[in-house]
């Protein structure tokens, strides 16, 4: 059980586009979801945290306007990444849990790469 | 501020000993704490939990350790394989009150064959 997908698990895109990035859990209520981001080598920076329903809250120095997301169901969340940059190439990571909020189980990850 | 960090970046085990991950951290008040194992390109997987009124939990060849005196928190893993090479973050979780969820910086383990 507990299991959270993410798509696409890659993608390659233009500077200036935008890419929107899913994450699902599969077979569990997500009353909350997370997004996070991992340079190489690096641990895990907490992006921002979504509720079902509701705005998402951000990270300081995490541009809103730039990482939109949306949590429309308790199963769904999404991150659109706005008018990408080079400087936006990373690996995205969501997480989730259910009502007890206690443990966050993670998506597989997607990595973006802008040229 | 608070924080969860490891004692160790990298740690380079034989196939077949034990493994020992270490990860301290700051805050007393903390209700529970993960161990997570992160293989190259994926994202992290669950490997064991203990609450905050335990001293010591045993999964599959994994222990985890709690010293709630000195606020230090390890992974044990026995006959490591090279399959467990991968990072380790430990996460502090608070749910009284604001949640929280902190990270420690992550332990790379290799495994040596």
């Amino acid at each position: 059980g507990a299991v959270v997908s993410q798509h696409p698990s890659r993608v390659i895109c233009k500077s200036g586009t935008s890419v929107k990035i899913e994450c699902r859990s599969l077979d569990f209520q997500a009353t909350t979801m997370f997004w996070y981001r991992q340079f190489p080598k690096q641990s895990l920076m907490l992006m921002a945290t979504s509720n079902e329903g509701s705005k998402a809250t951000y990270e300081q120095g995490v541009e809103k306007d730039k990482f939109l997301i949306n949590h429309a169901s308790l199963t769904l969340s999404t991150l659109t990444v706005t008018s990408a940059h080079p400087e936006d190439s990373s690996f995205y990571i969501c997480s989730a849990t259910g009502v007890q909020r206690e443990t966050q189980y993670f998506g597989p990850g997607t990595r973006l790469l802008v040229l | 501020g608070e924080s969860v960090g490891l004692h160790l970046p990298t740690l380079s085990v034989q196939e077949g000993d034990n493994s020992i991950i270490n990860c301290a951290y700051s805050n007393s008040a903390s209700d529970y704490f993960i161990w997570y194992k992160q293989e190259s390109g994926k994202g992290p997987q669950f490997i064991i939990d203990i609450r905050s009124n335990m001293d010591k939990r045993q999964g599959q060849r994994v222990t985890v350790l709690l010293n709630k005196t000195v606020k230090h928190l390890s992974l044990q893993i026995a006959a490591t394989q090279p399959g467990d090479s991968a990072v380790y973050f430990c996460a502090e979780i608070f749910t009284s009150g604001t949640y929280k969820y902190i990270f420690g910086t992550g332990t790379r383990l290799k495994v040596l064959a």
